[in-house]
This record gives structure tokens, C-alpha cells and sequence, in this order.
């Protein structure tokens, strides 16, 4: 069983950088949600796709971000221009058509 | 969606019933209660979901009140891998849309 799967774990950048966050979903689940997690909070929604469409974007996505799911399968997620505010603990997840969607292990990046 | 709110932390002793509460007054008819939870350094992870009568699976017990104004969460017999934070969320959405989490109860099993 392959779940949902990201890449990398962590990344430290400094800042100014540009960094690219990928994502696998489990396969066939045609839904595709990205969050961002900071210490002590719970995790906030910042994006999802049905297939390769971007459904919906939260306030939270800034200019600077920017994600795409080419095909419906896979998805990116890049940060331009990182910023210390942006260090978080990113979140995948996906689902078919159903009542829970499946989280990955999260990449976390630190901007220094 | 409805807010809910929830105890920030909870202890439970090893081998106990973890009977985790969750407030939600203001809940709409079509609103449903999902229960996910996270373990350090680990994505969110679903436990179960109800709309009005009580739900059984193997990881939970989610019982809900007659009103629907407020649930509980039941691990039957907790062990040391059950700490973690307990998310309650309501929605009107079949679930496969965006999650809108609160801070959760942190969730300690004692040994």
C-alpha cells in the first residue's frame, strides 16, 4: 500500500530562495489538497485540485505560491522569494470520492 | 461551518477508555462531525465521522448527543500510540473537501 507521499521531508532555505515542494497521491483519488501547518496550531488549507483543476485557493496563497497538478496525478507546490513567515510544515493530501482524505508525512521547510 | 470547541489537553491512564468531548452548539442539520487526529511529527490521520447516530469502527467510538450540539470520542482502550492531537471539525461537505481544523485536545496516554 502506497499512500501519500512527499518530497522532500525537509528542506532549509534562506531567504529570498525559491523552493518546489512535490506530492503523490494515493493513486486513483482524483482530489488533491495542499495545508500548511505551523507550531502549535492546526494545519490550514491552502489549495486543492479535482483532477488537474485548481478548484480553490485560500487568502493564504500568497502571490509567491504557486501549485499545479499536471495530468491529475502528482503536484508541486513552489515558494518564490521564501520569507521566515514561511517556514511551516507543509501538508498533501488526497481523496476519491469519499468521507476522509489521506494526509502525508508533511515537508517542513525552514527559511533562514 | 460551525466552530467547535474542545478541552486544549486531556490525560488518560494507559489501558483506559479516552473519552474526548467536542462542543459544537451551533451545528446545522446537514453538518457532519469528523474526528481526525495527528501524532507527532505525522500528517493528520482520520478516525471516523457521524451525522446524527453513533458510529462505530475499529480505531473509535463517536457518540452524539440527541441535539447534535455536542460529541464524544471514545478510544476504548488506549495505548501509549494514541497521544496525539484529536481534531473535531463540522462540516456540511461530503468531507472531500477542504478541512477547516481548530487547535484540537493534545491528547496524553499515561503509562
Amino acid at each position: 500500500d502506497t499512500g501519500v507521499s512527499q518530497d522532500p521531508r525537509h528542506k532549509i532555505t534562506k531567504r529570498g530562495q525559491n523552493v518546489t515542494f512535490r506530492c503523490d497521491p494515493i493513486s486513483e483519488h482524483n482530489r488533491l489538497y495542499w495545508y500548511r501547518q505551523t507550531l502549535g496550531q492546526g494545519p490550514e488549507f491552502l489549495t486543492y485540485f479535482q483532477n488537474e483543476a485548481q478548484l480553490e485557493k485560500s487568502r493564504l496563497l500568497s502571490d509567491r505560491f504557486s501549485a499545479e497538478r499536471p495530468k491529475g496525478s502528482f503536484s508541486t507546490l513552489e515558494i518564490q522569494r521564501t520569507e521566515q513567515g514561511d517556514s511551516a510544515m507543509y501538508l498533501c493530501a488526497s481523496s476519491v470520492q469519499a468521507y476522509e482524505q489521506y494526509f502525508g508525512p508533511g515537508t517542513r521547510l525552514t527559511v533562514t | 461551518d460551525a466552530k467547535t470547541t474542545q478541552p486544549t489537553s486531556m490525560d488518560c491512564a494507559e489501558g483506559r477508555a479516552a473519552n474526548l468531548p467536542c462542543n459544537h452548539s451551533t451545528i446545522s442539520g446537514n453538518e457532519y462531525v469528523y474526528w481526525y487526529r495527528q501524532i507527532h511529527s505525522q500528517g493528520p490521520q482520520y478516525i471516523i465521522h457521524g451525522l446524527k447516530n453513533n458510529e462505530t469502527n475499529e480505531m473509535a467510538s463517536l457518540i452524539i448527543t440527541e441535539d447534535r450540539k455536542s460529541s464524544t470520542l471514545i478510544l476504548p482502550h488506549a495505548t501509549l500510540r494514541d497521544t496525539a492531537v484529536y481534531y473535531c471539525i463540522v462540516s456540511n461537505r461530503r468531507g472531500d473537501d477542504k478541512i477547516i481544523f481548530g487547535k484540537g485536545t493534545r491528547l496524553h496516554i499515561l503509562p
